[in-house]
């Protein structure tokens, strides 16, 4: 079993929809979870952490985490085409493990 | 403030051939991170420094691959003698706080392709 699991894609949304993306994890110790975004042919870059339990909400994102399910979501609201991307779900496990990815398209 | 810098962004080898890659961080920032990705995977950590000292080199495969990060500040990667399966893209990556527990921040990458 992969220490880290996305949703499989690709993932396609109209714009202005909500785009949900799925994580779960195996490690029970994970402390800190992160979401970055990868465009294609780029280096992914950082776009939300989160450390509890709960909801974390930054602009359009929010992101979701269920240490007892092991579990994190993203959520993005009002899909743009920009949106367009891979978002890696990373989780810290004394090493950050980063999950396959998810391809997101938003269509115009 | 300049990102991580990475060399070369592309190299084309022949199988058996050495090849090199390296790293500048962002100044500053002790942990450096090297990772291996491949086409539609997420990045897979080769090996994780703290200033000088490699604290997990456990993904690294010894046989062919090294690292060094002298003075706690560039890294350097080598890979002798590459195989086809070797063909990726390098990531450095740096990181203010140490054990994974912070936002890293990437290099462009280095492409490789062994034929």
């Amino acid at each position: 079993q992969k220490e880290v699991e996305q949703n499989s894609g690709p993932l396609s949304v109209p714009e202005g929809a909500i785009a949900s993306l799925n994580c779960t994890y195996s490690d029970r110790v994970s402390q800190s979870f992160f979401w970055y975004r990868q465009y294609s042919g780029k280096s992914p870059e950082l776009i939300m952490s989160i450390y509890s339990n709960g909801d974390k909400e930054d602009g359009r994102f929010t992101a979701q985490l269920n240490k007892a399910s092991q579990y994190v979501s993203l959520l993005i609201r009002d899909s743009q085409p920009s949106d367009s991307a891979t978002y890696l779900c990373a989780v810290n496990d004394y090493k950050l493990s980063f999950g396959a990815g998810t391809t997101v398209t938003v269509r115009a | 403030e300049a990102g991580v810098v990475q060399s070369p962004r592309y190299k084309i080898i022949e199988k058996k051939q050495p090849v090199a890659f390296w790293c500048n961080p962002i100044s500053g920032h002790n942990t450096l991170y090297w990772y291996l990705q491949n086409l539609g995977q997420g990045p897979e950590l080769l090996i994780r420094y703290e200033n000088e000292e490699a604290v997990d080199d456990s993904q690294l495969p010894k046989d062919r691959f090294s690292a060094e990060r002298l003075k706690g500040v560039d890294s350097t990667l080598k890979i002798q003698p590459a195989e086809l399966g070797d063909s990726a893209v390098y990531l450095c990556a740096s990181s203010l706080q140490s054990g994974g527990a912070g936002e890293l921040f990437f290099g462009e990458g280095s492409r490789l392709t062994v034929l």
